[in-house]
Order: C-alpha cells, then sequence, then structure tokens
C-alpha cells in the first residue's frame, strides 16, 4: 500500500458523459501527479499540481482539468467522453517537485462505452 | 522536449538474468528511475541513478551511462513473480516541468 488513495476503483459511463476523479496524496506529499495509461500505452503524463498550484502540464486534452484542493486532494475532471477515453488514470504523489521517486495509487479503471 | 526508448518485450526462463535497456534524449537531466508494474496493478519505484555506475539493489542493479544517455536494469535470479512491465523514467525540465517522463515500458515474461 503506497498510501495515495483514489476513487473510484472502477468507472463506467456513457460517450458524453463527464466523470470526476479523485486523489488523496500520501500524507505530508505536497505533489499530485495524473497519469494516464491506456492498452498498448505507457504512462503518459497528463499534469502536476503542487501546494494547491499547477506546476506542468503534459498531453492533457482541452476537456481534462483538473485541480488540488487545500486539504492537497486533487481530483481529474473528464468531459464530453470518447471511448477513446478508456483507460487508467492514475494519480501519485511525492513530498516535492522533485521526486525521482513518486508513489502511485492503484488507479481508477475508467471504460466509456 | 524527452523521449525514451526500451524495447517492448523480454522473455527469460526461471533462474536466468536478464536486461532492459533504456536510451533517453531529455533537456535537462536528472538521473534515471526504474519502476515495476504488475498486471493492472501501481506502478512501483525500484531503483534511481544519478550519477553514472552500478546501483545494486537486492536481485536488481541498475546501472547508468551519462555520456551515453543509456541505462539498463538487471533482473538477476529471475523468479516469475518478476512478470510484469518496467519502465525508464526521467525528470524532465523541458515542457512537462519537473514531472517524470515514463518510457513506453517492457514487459517481461518469465517462463519457469
Amino acid at each position: 500500500d503506497s498510501g495515495v488513495t483514489q476513487t473510484p476503483k472502477h468507472l463506467i459511463t456513457a460517450t458524453g458523459q463527464r466523470v470526476t476523479l479523485r486523489c488523496s496524496p500520501r500524507s505530508g506529499d505536497l505533489s499530485v501527479y495524473w497519469y494516464q495509461q491506456s492498452l498498448d500505452q505507457g504512462l503518459q503524463f497528463l499534469i502536476q499540481y503542487y501546494n494547491g498550484e499547477e506546476r506542468a502540464k503534459g498531453n492533457i486534452l482541452e476537456r481534462f482539468s483538473a485541480q488540488q484542493f487545500p486539504d492537497l486532494h486533487s481530483e481529474l475532471n473528464l468531459s464530453s467522453l470518447e471511448l477513446g477515453d478508456s483507460a487508467l488514470y492514475f494519480c501519485a504523489s511525492s513530498p516535492s517537485t522533485a521526486g525521482n521517486t513518486i508513489y502511485f495509487g492503484e488507479g481508477s479503471w475508467l471504460t466509456v462505452v | 522536449g524527452q523521449s525514451l526508448e526500451q524495447p517492448s518485450e523480454v522473455t527469460a526462463v526461471e533462474g536466468a538474468i536478464v536486461q532492459i535497456n533504456c536510451t533517453y534524449q531529455t533537456s535537462g537531466f536528472y538521473g534515471l528511475s526504474w519502476y515495476q508494474q504488475h498486471d493492472g496493478g501501481a506502478p512501483t519505484f525500484l531503483s534511481y541513478n544519478a550519477l553514472d555506475g552500478l546501483e545494486e539493489t537486492g536481485r536488481f542493479s541498475s546501472f547508468l551511462s551519462r555520456s551515453d544517455s543509456y541505462g539498463y536494469l538487471l533482473l538477476q535470479e529471475l523468479q516469475m513473480k518478476d512478470s510484469a512491465s518496467y519502465f525508464c523514467a526521467v525528470r524532465d525540465q523541458g515542457q512537462a516541468g519537473t514531472a517524470l517522463i515514463f518510457g513506453k515500458g517492457t514487459t517481461l515474461s518469465v517462463s519457469s
């Protein structure tokens, strides 16, 4: 158990819908990262927050957004969902922005039908 | 920008030694990390090299050559439980800020 908690674990939704994935980082970690993992794809970096502020942005679609709240939990919002958005979404955390060691949650499986 | 190249698949038998290579291109190199992911599970940290040379942690070792932009993960005395995907990663100081960027992963299959 890494100490990073993600909910929900599984989610099935229809195209065009909007979902919110939630992440609670390890106690004391200020950085939160979101990654997308599709079939046959590696871990695609989406976005990073540090202490409530956006720190780095990867290949995140405009339909996706995220935020980190004062209690340091983070939410990833996915809207206008398409079939291709079906993937495993991981949240990870680290104490600082310079984490070479980041700790992953168990992921949220999103299936868009 | 950054890119990482690693083989997509490697197969080996129990008790053998396997090496998973990783070459990288990145602006502002801060070290090479390795992560293990069992099927459907969370990636977990294995090792990190900031300086050239070999780092050993039990049956796993990791090597880095900064001049060659190359590293590898060496797994010895392979066990069935080592069947997993292995990812190399670099911290990028470019467009992606300071996030860890991962390669596409190498699927290791260990057979008896």
